[in-house]
């Protein structure tokens, strides 16, 4: 156990639907990361979040957004979903979030959109 | 093309055995190499972590990048069925957080 934990670990939703996932990164954790893993594209690194902060950010679509909330939280709000959408979700921590630090990846959320 | 390319197998070797598994990257800036490993239905696990050129050894476990070439290896010697997974390499720049993965390779050590 990795002590990321992420909600739900499955859904699914119709097209054009709008869904919410979420992840409580491990204690004392600032930095949160937000990746998509699907059979062709292998894992993308969507977006960085340090202290409530927009670190970085991936190929993230316009249609997706993320934040992090003071409690350090995140969340990741997938809009106008298309089947193309259906993937692996997988949040990751780390403790100061620089690039020697280990990461440490949750179970993820699968998402399939029907 | 893409940043970082890694054949996705799958690879399968009796126990016992060596295994090589590689990845080559296009982009120059990358510093920071790792490999990760990733059983079915679980995240992402951090295996090994090397910066810049040089050699790793941890255990069972050997990594080697050339920057030169750039070309990243991780080395599995006495491989045992627990080592079935994908194995993941990723890179970043100085600086810069973000990680590029490549797709993984499939492994599965025959006992």
């Amino acid at each position: 156990d990795s002590g990321v934990t992420q909600t739900p670990k499955h859904l699914i939703t119709a097209t054009g639907q709008r869904v919410t996932l979420r992840c409580s990164p491990r204690s004392g954790d600032l930095s949160v990361y937000w990746y998509q893993q699907s059979l062709d594209q292998g894992l993308q690194f969507l977006i960085q979040y340090y202290n409530g902060e927009e670190r970085a950010k991936g190929n993230i679509l316009e249609r997706f957004s993320a934040q992090q909330f003071p409690d350090l939280h995140s969340e990741l709000n997938l809009s106008s979903l298309e089947l193309g959408d259906s993937a692996l979700y997988f949040c990751a921590s780390s403790v100061d979030g620089r690039p020697n630090t280990e990461a440490f990846f949750g179970q993820g959320t699968r998402l399939t959109v029907v | 093309q893409k940043e970082v390319e890694q054949d996705p197998g799958p690879l399968s070797v009796p126990e016992g055995a060596i295994v090589s598994l590689n990845c080559t990257y296009s982009n120059s800036a990358f510093q920071y190499f790792m490999w990760y490993r990733q059983y079915s239905r679980k995240g992402p696990e951090l295996l090994m972590y090397t910066y810049s050129s040089g050699n790793k050894e941890d255990g069972r476990f050997t990594a080697q990048v050339d920057k030169s070439s750039k070309y990243i290896s991780l080395f599995i010697r006495d491989s045992q069925p627990s080592d079935s997974a994908t194995y993941l390499c990723a890179m970043n720049p100085f600086g810069n957080e973000k990680l590029t993965f490549g797709t993984g390779t499939r492994l599965t050590i025959i006992p």
